[in-house]
């Protein structure tokens, strides 16, 4: 069955690091995936999207890279800052199909002042 | 732009009462979405419209309709509430690939 897996645990980093979040997937056949932000008690923001045949992408202080051998995708947060604190969520689009995200269940991510 | 609104914010129910959640957006969207959310388990998907008159089944649709009347209204009804439909409500929309999200409707069901 197709599953898509990020650490459930919360990843704690000190006010300035680079703070690095992991998507797993398997069963998949990807067209693109994205990766949002979700703040308590609201929905989740579009961050940044990136495609099968697409290796790194960068928007400011945020890069995703993505490895479809690996069948992996990380996101970065250089110079992290306690704003960044919230839960990230990737979605896996599928080739061949509707393109309908599937969501991840998230990263909780708390940077420390 | 108001993007995508959701009402009611927070709402309160007993097990076999009946509700309708609402979600709009002014984007003029194709796709709307209804997600729900639970601890644990993410975000998983209800029920979908890929544009006004059609409607098809998500992850998670038993207990749960769907009606998309007109282009910018998608509403999710509850026809007996069940506590098993404790959550947060997320309406979503897209025309392309990234989804515009509202900012969610919490149900307690008694």
């Amino acid at each position: 069955s197709q599953k898509i897996e990020q650490n459930s645990e919360a990843l704690n980093i000190q006010e300035g690091k680079t703070a690095t979040l992991t998507c797993n997937y398997t069963n998949y056949s990807p067209a693109y995936l994205q990766w949002y932000r979700q703040d308590p008690g609201r929905g989740p923001v579009f961050l940044l999207l990136i495609r099968e045949n697409e290796k790194e992408k960068r928007k400011e202080r945020l890069k995703v890279t993505f490895d479809t051998t690996l069948k992996q995708s990380l996101f970065h947060i250089t110079a992290s800052q306690p704003a960044d604190s919230a839960t990230y969520l990737c979605a896996l689009s599928a080739s061949g199909g509707s393109y309908i995200p599937t969501f991840g269940r998230g990263t909780s991510l708390i940077v420390h002042p | 732009n108001a993007g995508v609104t959701q009402t009611p914010k927070f709402r309160v129910l007993k097990t076999g009462q009946s509700m309708t959640l609402l979600c709009a957006q002014d984007m003029n969207h194709e796709y709307m979405y209804w997600y729900r959310q639970d601890p644990g388990m993410g975000l998983r998907l209800i029920h979908y419209s890929v544009g006004e008159g059609t409607t098809a089944k998500g992850e998670v649709p038993d207990g749960y309709n769907v009606s998309r009347l007109k282009k910018q209204n998608f509403l999710l009804g509850l026809e007996s509430a069940a506590p098993s439909q404790t959550s947060v409500y997320f309406c979503a929309s897209n025309q392309g690939e990234t989804q515009y999200f509202g900012p969610g409707t919490r149900l307690l069901v008694l």
